[in-house]
């Protein structure tokens, strides 16, 4: 067990609409990145958030966007659901950043679009 | 974009043999690497990182970083059933440090 919890586990949603997924991060945990991750994949890269700021962003549209809160929890909004959106999405909370730091990956959402 | 590269797999090796699992990396910066181990159906879980070039040793497994060849390797010893998984080789972005998976081989032990 990380710590880390993600909600809800799995959801299906059909072409066009919204969704918002949500991770809560171990306790004092500063940095959360989220990672779309399709099927045979590794994950990719999709947003980072550090102390509720955006601190990165992958190769992924404005339809993806996030919020930090200083709870330690975040979320995850995609708009105008497409088919290729279907994939396991995943958070990792990490203490600090730094190129050492270790991330600790949630269970993951499982997202289906039809 | 810099790119992670390992071989898809499937890797299969019988019980007790030693698994060798292959990365490649492009950034020359990169400082440090991270290899996980994914259960199908599960998130990935952290197994071992390593900065420094040369050999890392934590029970079963070795970590072995050469930065000139831009080449990591992860070998698991005495391979069991218990370790077929997919292992994703991993390098932090030089931007805020979130990782750059590579697309992950699959391991499969067999008894």
């Amino acid at each position: 067990e990380t710590g880390v919890t993600q909600s809800p586990t799995h959801l299906i949603k059909t072409r066009g609409q919204q969704v918002t997924l949500r991770c809560s991060s171990q306790s004092g945990h500063n940095t959360v990145s989220w990672y779309q991750q399709a099927l045979g994949q590794g994950p990719q890269f999709i947003f980072q958030y550090y102390r509720e700021e955006e601190n990165g962003r992958g190769n992924f549209p404005p339809r993806f966007s996030g919020l930090q809160f200083p709870n330690y929890s975040s979320e995850l909004n995609v708009n105008a659901l497409e088919l290729d959106d279907s994939a396991l999405y995943l958070c990792a909370s990490s203490l600090d950043l730094g190129p050492r730091e270790t991330q600790y990956f949630g269970p993951g959402t499982r997202l289906l679009v039809l | 974009q810099k790119e992670v590269e390992q071989n898809s797999g499937p890797l299969s090796v019988p019980e007790g043999a030693i698994a060798s699992l292959n990365c490649t990396y492009s950034d020359r910066g990169s400082q440090s690497f991270f290899w996980y181990r994914q259960y199908s159906g599960k998130s990935p879980e952290l197994i071992m990182s390593i900065y420094s070039n040369g050999d890392k040793e934590d029970g079963r497994f070795t970590a072995q970083l050469n930065k000139a060849s831009q080449y990591v390797s992860l070998l698991i010893r005495d391979s069991q059933p218990s370790d077929s998984a997919t292992y994703l080789c991993a390098v932090p972005l030089n931007s805020g440090y979130a990782l750059n998976f590579g697309k992950g081989t699959s391991l499969l032990v067999t008894p």
